[in-house]
């Protein structure tokens, strides 16, 4: 099944304390994105990926850091996580660009920093 | 100019009525218009996208009206259904550039009173 796949699913931490969001896409898409929900402001862009070793800031990148060093992988990390990232996160593919071919999202990653 | 405006923020239509959820954006490089369907625990799913070279697009119960002009589209959703609640985005972008980032509005949250 064409899917994008995020883990964990839910992640409760604590302030400070490093952590990973995993993303793999198995449809061979050239382009993924990391985006972070929250209530009345829709879904907003962290980070994104053009193809291997390309990355570049979206609208909200302070405190993340993103790698792609295998087409099919993208992982967010926080370094030092805090409060204020506590969210409803997704990863996102598209074959190529997203203003064309439009996005499959995972199920998302609901963190909660304390 | 970035910004996409959607609104309501929230709606409630009963069994059988239409569902109306509209968004404005200001950069008329935009060309590329999709609206995203997300239920509680899942990730945004293309529902149906448009492009400006038309102004309605319509895919069973779901149509997109495009206003040019002035820089609006909206979704309707005919013969509202229980199985319809959830939270929709629309979305812009200008598919021809670079990155082909796609812009969503701030969400729409739909319930349907059977």
């Amino acid at each position: 099944e064409a899917q994008v796949t995020q883990n964990p699913r839910y992640l409760i931490t604590v302030t400070g304390k490093k952590l990973t969001v995993t993303c793999s896409q198995n449809m061979n898409h050239e382009y993924m994105s990391w985006y972070r929900q929250d209530p009345g402001l829709g879904l907003r862009q962290i980070y994104y990926s053009m193809n291997v070793e390309v990355t570049d800031k979206g609208d909200v990148p302070e405190g993340y850091k993103v790698s792609r060093k295998e087409k099919r992988n993208f992982p967010l990390i926080l370094e030092s996580p805090s409060p204020n990232q506590t969210s409803l996160y997704f990863c996102a593919s598209s074959l190529i660009r997203p203003g064309v071919y439009g996005y499959t999202f995972g199920s998302g990653t609901r963190l909660t920093v304390v | 100019q970035q910004q996409v405006k959607q609104s309501p923020q929230s709606l409630i239509v009963q069994k059988g009525g239409i569902s109306i959820i509209n968004c404005a954006y200001e950069n008329t490089a935009f060309d590329y218009f999709p609206w995203y369907q997300q239920f509680p625990g899942k990730g945004p799913a293309l529902l149906i996208a448009i492009r400006p070279d038309v102004s309605e697009k319509k895919e069973g119960r779901f149509t997109i009206s495009f206003n040019k002009s002035a820089k609006q589209f909206s979704l309707h959703i005919m013969d509202s259904q229980p199985g319809d609640s959830a939270t929709y985005f629309c979305a812009a972008s200008k598919g021809s550039s670079n990155t082909g980032k796609l812009i969503f509005g701030q969400g729409t949250t739909l319930q349907v009173k059977p």
